[in-house]
């Protein structure tokens, strides 16, 4: 079966410390995205890469890094210096190479920092 | 740069009636627009979409038409079940990204 995966489903950490989110995708799909989502409102884009080795910033990039070393893989870090981290967070493939279309969604992961 | 608005929820129904989502949209060029749905504690799954002014997207019984003289794509379906409760999110195509409403939670009572 094709899909999204990300793990884990929920995440706790203390202040001060990075996490890193996986996200893993057998799409085959050129472009990731990677958004973060608070309750009761929609989602914000945090970075999104269109090819393997290249990323760029989404609207609230700050305090987020990203890595894409594979086409499959496109890991989110939540560093010290995002100042309000907990949220739920959800990574997104599509077929991306210039091509406009749906984007397919993973089950994302709640991260909770106290 | 492009936005989305939708209908501010809750919305509260009851089986069988008809449901209408509202959702408009400001754009400088020609999107593609989707309707995604959010079950609780999951991802989002594409509803339905559309890619071109007055093409119909349609999936299990809900349906939008791409308006671009009002810039609309209000989200319609004739006899909602209990299990259509979920939050529902507009979208449009703004370069390789996507831009989202802020979404309208669906409550159907049986």
């Amino acid at each position: 079966d094709g899909g999204i995966t990300q793990s884990p489903k929920y995440l706790f950490r203390k202040e001060g410390q990075n996490v890193t989110l996986s996200c893993e995708q057998n799409l085959n799909h050129d472009a990731m995205y990677w958004y973060r989502q608070d309750p009761g409102q929609g989602l914000r884009l945090i970075y999104y890469s269109q090819i393997v080795n290249d990323f760029q910033k989404g609207d609230i990039a700050e305090g987020y890094s990203v890595s894409r070393e594979k086409k499959e893989s496109f890991p989110l870090t939540v560093t010290s210096a995002q100042k309000n981290p907990t949220a739920f967070y959800l990574c997104a493939s599509s077929i991306g190479a210039g091509q406009v279309d749906e984007q397919y969604f993973g089950p994302g992961t709640r991260l909770t920092v106290t | 740069g492009d936005s989305v608005t939708q209908m501010e929820g809750p919305v509260t129904l009851s089986e069988e009636a008809f449901l209408t989502i509202n959702c408009t949209y400001t754009a400088t060029g020609y999107p593609s627009l989707f309707w995604y749905v959010q079950y609780p504690g999951e991802g989002l799954q594409l509803l339905l979409k559309a890619t071109k002014a007055d093409d119909k997207g349609s999936n299990k019984g809900f349906e939008a038409t791409y308006r671009k003289e009002t810039t609309s794509f209000h989200l319609e379906k004739g006899s909602v079940q209990v299990s259509d409760s979920a939050v529902y999110f507009c979208a449009l195509t703004e370069g390789q990204k996507l831009v989202f409403g802020q979404g309208t939670r669906l409550t159907i009572n049986p």
